[in-house]
């Protein structure tokens, strides 16, 4: 099993439309998780954290953690053709000697005129 | 805070020659990683770096490589004797404490 783990797609949204984004993980010890948006050929660029179970809106973005059922979702709102990037879940847990985050292989959105 | 440098952005370089990266951390910034990225698959953990000190390094980070951050300030990755699988994307990420990361551009490195 994959430490974290997310559909590859692609993800084909109208714009306008809400995307939505999975990401499951394995390690139950996990603390902190994060979304990152990386456009092809570029470095991943933070867009979300979070810490605890629920919700938590920056803009079009919403992340949802439920930790209970080991499972992180990133919906974006009003979907552009510029969100249109492949999106990296990462999971942080610290080992006592190392802080470190493991990331999914990504999900490909594309958003269509 | 000018973020995250990494040089050179691309290299090429042929089999069996040695190869070195830079990365500048954000200033403020206490912890550096570095990080591989093949074509389809998200970055994996190569090693990590809190001020000095090497605290943890990835099975996937065999002899021919090694990472230095002498005084907790910029970090290298050198790579020897450089083999066809070594091509990727090198990521270098810095934090403040566990909070998200901040990557650079990347190195892309081509081994022909």
């Amino acid at each position: 099993q994959k430490e974290v783990e997310q559909n590859s797609g692609p993800l084909s949204v109208p714009e306008g439309a809400i995307a939505s984004l999975n990401c499951t993980y394995s390690d139950r010890g996990s603390q902190s998780f994060f979304w990152y948006r990386q456009y092809s050929g570029k470095s991943p660029e933070l867009i979300m954290s979070i810490y605890s179970n629920g919700d938590k809106e920056d803009g079009r973005f919403t992340a949802q953690l439920n930790k209970a059922s080991q499972y992180v979702s990133l919906l974006i709102r009003d979907s552009q053709p510029s969100d249109s990037a492949t999106y990296l879940c990462a999971v942080n847990r610290f080992t006592g000697t190392a802080s470190k985050l493991t990331f999914g292989t990504g999900t490909r959105l594309q958003v269509t005129l | 805070d000018t973020g995250v440098s990494q040089n050179p952005r691309h290299k090429i370089t042929k089999r069996g020659q040695n190869v070195t990266f830079r990365c500048d951390p954000i200033s403020e910034h206490n912890r550096l990683y570095w990080y591989r990225q093949t074509l389809g698959q998200g970055p994996e953990f190569l090693t990590y770096f809190q001020n000095e000190a090497q605290l943890e390094k990835s099975r996937l980070l065999s002899d021919r490589f090694s990472a230095e951050r002498p005084k907790g300030s910029f970090s290298t990755l050198e790579i020897q004797r450089t083999e066809q699988g070594d091509s990727a994307m090198y990521l270098c990420a810095s934090s403040r404490y566990s909070f998200g990361y901040t990557f650079g551009s990347g190195t892309r490195l081509t081994v022909v």
